[in-house]
């Protein structure tokens, strides 16, 4: 069983296209989020949406929006595509509460071109 | 705000090697700390983390780290290394809204 999952696994892309990163979990969990790792690895939060509040990364460009249909889904919308959008996008759920560990999705790697 | 410095960006060792890697971090408040690893073309996997009690944290795969408050430090260990051990390396710290804060990575590479 897939605890987090991620669609596509890759996705290419012109740029000024709009596009969707899709997320589930089937976990039971409260919270999720939305990350970008970028080509040097370096890691970093997008998003982090419990219960219907969002909260944002305040460097995130509002050309990103997630949305989140119901507690198990939270994708990620991307509008006006940028060369500088090109990285690996994990998603990632955790139960609530501030002690949790969060659980990883296989990421979706978005180019570019 | 919190921030998280590793300090080995690459890391080449031999199996059957020692490892240690150096994690500080600045925060304030209480800290929950957590160290992750991305094997090759993978997701984040959690190795180990520290909410609060011991501050010697045993993880999977033989892994420990020591959390030292005075020093803002949770350095990750293991006393021999293996090949299947080659991966980037992750050090992060949460918040009061849960939300990771990551620090650079440290890739290792352990020669057969």
């Amino acid at each position: 069983d897939t605890a987090v999952s991620q669609t596509p696994k890759y996705l290419v892309t012109q740029m000024g296209n709009d596009k969707s990163i899709k997320c589930e979990q089937n976990l039971g969990h409260d919270t999720m989020y939305w990350y970008k790792q970028d080509s040097k690895k370096f890691l970093k939060i997008m998003f982090s949406y419990n219960n219907k509040e969002l909260i944002i990364n305040e460097t995130v460009p509002n050309r990103f929006s997630p949305k989140s249909p119901d507690k198990a889904h939270l994708n990620l919308h991307i509008n006006s595509l940028e060369l500088g959008d090109s990285a690996v996008y994990f998603c990632a759920s955790s139960p609530p509460g501030v002690s949790h560990e969060q659980y990883f999705g296989p990421g979706t790697r978005l180019t570019v071109t | 705000a919190q921030s998280v410095s590793q300090h080995n960006h690459h890391v080449i060792l031999s199996e059957a090697a020692s490892l240690e890697l150096g994690c500080n971090y600045s925060y304030g408040g209480t800290v929950n700390l957590f160290w992750y690893v991305q094997y090759p073309g993978q997701h984040l996997q959690l190795l180990l983390k520290y909410f609060s009690g011991d501050p010697l944290v045993k993880g999977i795969k033989g892994f420990e780290a020591e959390f030292i408050k005075s020093k803002f430090s949770f350095n990750l260990r293991k006393p021999s290394v293996q090949w299947s051990d080659t991966a980037e390396y992750f050090c992060a710290v949460s918040n009061a809204g849960n939300m990771l804060t990551f620090g650079g990575g440290t890739r290792l590479m352990v020669k057969p």
